[in-house]
């Protein structure tokens, strides 16, 4: 069974950067059938997909947070990373980490989410 | 980017009656790439249906998935408590997109 855990502060200061990692366990994170994801949510709001990162190191990010945003992948430790600069209030959201089904696009396992608070 | 449209906003039902959930694309989505979710309080969103009509790995028969082109349906046949939640569709052309969400609540 594939489970994925996301770590990191839970309270960052305006302007800093907002660093989490997810830990994939129950399969490799190097297969080629999957990419990995990072999904937010707002309290009380919709779900915003952030970024994906493939096992080669590819990445692809949403266009509205392109300039703020880096995905990394260690394949040694089974884990990808989200770094986003420059945070504000807005950036207050659940971060999902999540894993994505290459042939069909689809995020099938999910972390359960951290709570990231920007505020000083 | 595509833009996803979901109705309507609350659907407002009791349980054992049906449910039909509409999700409307600003253009085609190819009918492999819309996903259904749903997501209840305080907990990640699960997956419900892939490629617009598979039901991901144990899901109930009640829940079912139709459309293709730009409209798309989530019929959940008849309401179990359970299933009191918060659906979200999602396609995944260049750039994946998620829906506002459509919430089912008890009447």
């Amino acid at each position: 069974q594939v489970q994925l855990q996301e770590s990191g502060p839970g309270l960052v200061k305006p302007s800093q950067t907002l660093s989490l990692t997810c830990t994939v366990s129950g399969g490799s994170i190097s297969s080629g059938s999957y990419y990995w994801s990072w999904v937010r949510q707002p309290a009380g709001k919709g779900l915003e997909w952030i970024g994906r990162v493939y096992g080669s190191g590819n990445t692809n990010y949403n266009s509205s947070l392109k300039s703020r945003v880096t995905i990394s992948i260690d394949t040694s430790k089974n884990q990808f990373s989200l770094k986003l600069n420059s945070v504000t209030a807005a950036d207050t959201a659940v971060y999902y980490c999540a894993r994505v089904v290459w042939q069909s696009r689809h995020f099938d396992y999910w972390g359960q989410g951290t709570l990231v608070t920007v505020s000083s | 980017e595509i833009v996803l449209t979901q109705s309507p906003g609350t659907l407002s039902l009791s349980p054992g009656e049906r449910a039909t959930l509409s999700c409307r694309a600003s253009q085609s989505v190819s009918g492999s790439y819309l996903a259904w979710y749903q997501q209840k309080p305080g907990q990640a969103p699960r997956l419900l249906i892939y490629g617009a009509s598979t039901r991901a790995t144990g899901i109930p028969d009640r829940f079912s998935g139709s459309g293709s082109g730009t409209d798309f349906t989530l019929t959940i046949s008849r309401l179990e408590p359970e299933d009191f939640a918060v659906y979200y569709c999602q396609q995944y052309g260049s750039s994946p997109t998620f829906g506002p969400g459509t919430k089912v609540d008890i009447k």
